[in-house]
Protein backbone atom coordinates (compact mmCIF):
# COMPACT_ATOMS: atom_id res chain seq x y z
CA UNK A 1 0.00 0.00 0.00
CA UNK A 2 1.49 3.00 -1.03
CA UNK A 3 -0.97 5.45 -0.76
CA UNK A 4 -2.41 8.23 -2.59
CA UNK A 5 0.37 10.59 -4.35
CA UNK A 6 -0.51 13.66 -6.29
CA UNK A 7 1.26 15.97 -8.02
CA UNK A 8 2.31 18.21 -8.37
CA UNK A 9 2.29 19.42 -4.86
CA UNK A 10 2.29 22.80 -5.19
CA UNK A 11 1.36 25.09 -8.37
CA UNK A 12 1.88 28.67 -8.97
CA UNK A 13 0.70 30.10 -12.02
CA UNK A 14 -0.54 33.57 -13.35
CA UNK A 15 -4.47 34.65 -13.79
CA UNK A 16 -5.86 33.02 -17.03
CA UNK A 17 -3.72 30.59 -17.57
CA UNK A 18 -4.61 26.60 -17.35
CA UNK A 19 -3.21 23.96 -15.13
CA UNK A 20 -3.81 20.48 -14.60
CA UNK A 21 -3.33 18.16 -11.46
CA UNK A 22 -2.80 14.27 -11.20
CA UNK A 23 -4.21 12.05 -8.57
CA UNK A 24 -2.98 8.43 -8.35
CA UNK A 25 -5.16 6.19 -6.10
CA UNK A 26 -4.66 3.25 -4.01
CA UNK A 27 -4.06 0.43 -6.31
CA UNK A 28 -6.99 -2.04 -5.17
CA UNK A 29 -9.58 1.24 -4.63
CA UNK A 30 -12.06 1.58 -7.09
CA UNK A 31 -13.21 5.10 -5.94
CA UNK A 32 -11.70 8.32 -6.54
CA UNK A 33 -12.70 11.78 -5.25
CA UNK A 34 -11.57 15.51 -5.55
CA UNK A 35 -11.49 18.28 -3.24
CA UNK A 36 -10.83 21.95 -2.42
CA UNK A 37 -9.62 23.02 0.88
CA UNK A 38 -9.29 26.64 1.34
CA UNK A 39 -7.48 27.95 4.47
CA UNK A 40 -8.91 27.41 8.11
CA UNK A 41 -11.81 25.23 6.35
CA UNK A 42 -12.90 21.87 5.76
CA UNK A 43 -12.51 19.77 2.69
CA UNK A 44 -15.49 21.05 -0.02
CA UNK A 45 -16.54 18.23 -2.38
CA UNK A 46 -15.89 18.45 -6.00
CA UNK A 47 -16.30 15.31 -7.75
CA UNK A 48 -16.17 11.60 -7.80
CA UNK A 49 -15.52 8.47 -9.91
CA UNK A 50 -16.17 5.06 -9.60
CA UNK A 51 -13.72 3.08 -11.81
CA UNK A 52 -13.68 5.16 -14.83
CA UNK A 53 -17.30 6.76 -14.78
CA UNK A 54 -17.56 10.02 -13.53
CA UNK A 55 -20.91 9.71 -10.82
CA UNK A 56 -20.86 13.37 -9.43
CA UNK A 57 -20.30 16.96 -9.49
CA UNK A 58 -20.54 19.59 -7.43
CA UNK A 59 -22.17 23.33 -8.63
CA UNK A 60 -18.82 24.36 -6.64
CA UNK A 61 -17.23 22.71 -9.91
CA UNK A 62 -17.79 25.53 -13.02
CA UNK A 63 -17.36 24.96 -16.35
CA UNK A 64 -13.72 26.24 -16.53
CA UNK A 65 -13.11 23.13 -13.99
CA UNK A 66 -12.76 19.21 -15.63
CA UNK A 67 -11.71 15.70 -14.59
CA UNK A 68 -10.85 12.90 -16.41
CA UNK A 69 -10.12 9.14 -14.66
CA UNK A 70 -9.36 7.54 -18.56
CA UNK A 71 -8.98 3.76 -17.73
CA UNK A 72 -10.04 4.15 -13.87
CA UNK A 73 -6.98 4.20 -12.55
CA UNK A 74 -5.26 7.71 -12.56
CA UNK A 75 -7.02 11.00 -12.49
CA UNK A 76 -6.67 14.26 -13.49
CA UNK A 77 -8.40 17.55 -12.64
CA UNK A 78 -7.62 20.72 -15.26
CA UNK A 79 -8.57 24.17 -14.41
CA UNK A 80 -8.48 26.73 -17.26
CA UNK A 81 -8.58 30.30 -17.40
CA UNK A 82 -7.55 30.21 -13.40
CA UNK A 83 -8.89 32.91 -11.36
CA UNK A 84 -7.14 34.09 -8.16
CA UNK A 85 -10.54 32.59 -6.38
CA UNK A 86 -8.99 29.24 -7.13
CA UNK A 87 -5.92 29.62 -5.18
CA UNK A 88 -6.88 26.58 -2.68
CA UNK A 89 -4.99 22.92 -1.77
CA UNK A 90 -6.76 20.55 -4.18
CA UNK A 91 -6.86 16.89 -2.10
CA UNK A 92 -7.70 13.60 -3.67
CA UNK A 93 -8.51 10.51 -1.76
CA UNK A 94 -9.36 6.87 -2.59
CA UNK A 95 -12.27 4.10 -1.41
CA UNK A 96 -12.89 1.06 -1.92
CA UNK A 97 -16.81 -0.24 -2.13
CA UNK A 98 -18.25 -1.54 0.78
CA UNK A 99 -15.92 -0.06 3.02
CA UNK A 100 -18.70 2.36 4.52
CA UNK A 101 -16.97 5.06 2.32
CA UNK A 102 -13.83 5.36 4.32
CA UNK A 103 -11.50 7.35 2.40
CA UNK A 104 -7.77 7.66 2.29
CA UNK A 105 -6.18 11.33 1.11
CA UNK A 106 -3.44 11.98 -0.83
CA UNK A 107 -1.21 15.54 0.16
CA UNK A 108 -3.03 17.50 -1.92
CA UNK A 109 -1.38 20.29 -4.76
CA UNK A 110 -1.50 23.71 -3.83
CA UNK A 111 -2.46 26.22 -6.14
CA UNK A 112 -1.67 30.16 -5.71
CA UNK A 113 -3.30 31.69 -8.70
CA UNK A 114 -1.35 34.96 -8.42
CA UNK B 1 -28.82 19.03 3.22
CA UNK B 2 -26.40 16.88 5.34
CA UNK B 3 -24.11 18.98 7.57
CA UNK B 4 -21.88 18.96 10.10
CA UNK B 5 -21.08 21.28 12.72
CA UNK B 6 -17.89 21.50 14.60
CA UNK B 7 -16.80 23.21 17.90
CA UNK B 8 -14.88 26.62 16.58
CA UNK B 9 -11.34 26.32 17.86
CA UNK B 10 -8.57 27.41 18.25
CA UNK B 11 -8.53 25.35 21.64
CA UNK B 12 -5.78 25.49 23.71
CA UNK B 13 -4.76 22.97 26.81
CA UNK B 14 -2.00 22.03 28.66
CA UNK B 15 -0.32 18.09 28.24
CA UNK B 16 -2.18 15.28 30.50
CA UNK B 17 -5.23 17.80 29.97
CA UNK B 18 -8.65 15.77 29.70
CA UNK B 19 -10.22 16.61 25.59
CA UNK B 20 -13.75 16.88 24.35
CA UNK B 21 -14.13 18.15 20.59
CA UNK B 22 -17.88 18.66 20.30
CA UNK B 23 -19.27 17.66 16.77
CA UNK B 24 -22.80 17.69 15.92
CA UNK B 25 -24.56 17.00 12.76
CA UNK B 26 -27.93 16.48 10.31
CA UNK B 27 -28.59 14.10 8.02
CA UNK B 28 -31.12 11.89 6.91
CA UNK B 29 -30.58 8.00 6.85
CA UNK B 30 -27.93 6.66 8.75
CA UNK B 31 -24.59 8.27 7.99
CA UNK B 32 -21.03 6.76 8.88
CA UNK B 33 -18.94 9.31 11.16
CA UNK B 34 -15.79 10.18 10.89
CA UNK B 35 -12.60 12.21 12.57
CA UNK B 36 -9.83 13.08 10.23
CA UNK B 37 -6.90 14.40 11.64
CA UNK B 38 -4.38 17.00 9.91
CA UNK B 39 -0.68 17.31 11.36
CA UNK B 40 1.25 20.14 10.51
CA UNK B 41 2.52 20.48 6.94
CA UNK B 42 1.12 16.56 6.28
CA UNK B 43 -2.48 15.50 4.86
CA UNK B 44 -5.55 14.21 6.21
CA UNK B 45 -4.98 10.82 8.20
CA UNK B 46 -8.50 8.61 9.49
CA UNK B 47 -8.19 9.07 13.10
CA UNK B 48 -11.42 6.84 13.79
CA UNK B 49 -14.82 6.20 12.26
CA UNK B 50 -18.33 4.70 13.41
CA UNK B 51 -20.73 3.25 10.98
CA UNK B 52 -23.73 3.02 12.85
CA UNK B 53 -25.82 4.61 16.26
CA UNK B 54 -24.08 3.52 19.66
CA UNK B 55 -20.66 2.40 18.12
CA UNK B 56 -17.27 3.78 19.53
CA UNK B 57 -14.69 4.58 17.49
CA UNK B 58 -11.29 4.76 18.81
CA UNK B 59 -7.64 5.09 18.17
CA UNK B 60 -4.19 6.98 19.44
CA UNK B 61 -6.22 6.79 23.08
CA UNK B 62 -9.02 8.85 21.36
CA UNK B 63 -12.59 7.82 21.19
CA UNK B 64 -15.55 9.14 19.73
CA UNK B 65 -19.65 7.50 20.17
CA UNK B 66 -22.38 8.00 17.45
CA UNK B 67 -24.72 9.54 19.54
CA UNK B 68 -28.36 8.68 16.97
CA UNK B 69 -30.45 10.32 19.51
CA UNK B 70 -28.18 13.83 19.83
CA UNK B 71 -27.42 13.90 16.46
CA UNK B 72 -23.67 13.72 17.91
CA UNK B 73 -20.45 12.28 18.02
CA UNK B 74 -17.92 14.38 19.85
CA UNK B 75 -14.10 13.53 20.08
CA UNK B 76 -12.45 12.91 23.58
CA UNK B 77 -9.24 11.70 24.69
CA UNK B 78 -8.52 11.62 28.79
CA UNK B 79 -4.59 12.64 28.81
CA UNK B 80 -3.26 14.58 25.58
CA UNK B 81 0.37 15.19 24.79
CA UNK B 82 2.16 17.66 22.32
CA UNK B 83 2.15 15.85 19.47
CA UNK B 84 -1.45 15.69 19.31
CA UNK B 85 -1.09 19.36 17.83
CA UNK B 86 -3.16 19.27 14.85
CA UNK B 87 -6.28 20.39 12.89
CA UNK B 88 -9.36 18.43 13.70
CA UNK B 89 -12.56 17.43 11.23
CA UNK B 90 -15.66 15.84 11.91
CA UNK B 91 -17.31 13.99 8.42
CA UNK B 92 -20.04 12.50 7.56
CA UNK B 93 -21.02 9.94 4.30
CA UNK B 94 -23.94 8.26 3.27
CA UNK B 95 -26.97 9.98 4.30
CA UNK B 96 -30.20 9.33 2.33
CA UNK B 97 -29.79 12.69 0.27
CA UNK B 98 -28.31 12.15 -3.40
CA UNK B 99 -24.79 12.40 -3.33
CA UNK B 100 -23.82 10.18 -0.48
CA UNK B 101 -21.01 9.00 -1.28
CA UNK B 102 -19.31 11.96 -0.68
CA UNK B 103 -17.69 13.02 2.89
CA UNK B 104 -19.27 16.26 4.53
CA UNK B 105 -16.98 18.06 6.86
CA UNK B 106 -17.12 20.46 9.39
CA UNK B 107 -14.76 23.18 9.33
CA UNK B 108 -12.09 22.16 11.70
CA UNK B 109 -10.81 22.65 15.07
CA UNK B 110 -7.02 23.85 15.76
CA UNK B 111 -6.12 22.06 18.85
CA UNK B 112 -2.53 23.09 20.36
CA UNK B 113 -1.36 21.30 23.61
CA UNK B 114 1.75 22.77 25.24
CA UNK B 115 4.45 20.82 27.36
Amino acid sequence: DTGVSQDPRHKITKRGQNVTFRCDPISEHNRLYWYRQTLGQGPEFLTYFQNEAQLEKSRLLSDRFSAERPKGSFSTLEIQRTEQGDSAMYLCASTRLASHNEQFFGPGTRLTVL
Amino acid sequence: GDSVTQMEGPVTLSEEACLTINCTYTATGYPSLFWYVQYPGEGLQLLLKATKADDKGSNKGFEATYRKETTSFHLEKGSVQVSDSAVYFCALSGGAEQGAQKLVFGQGTRLTINP
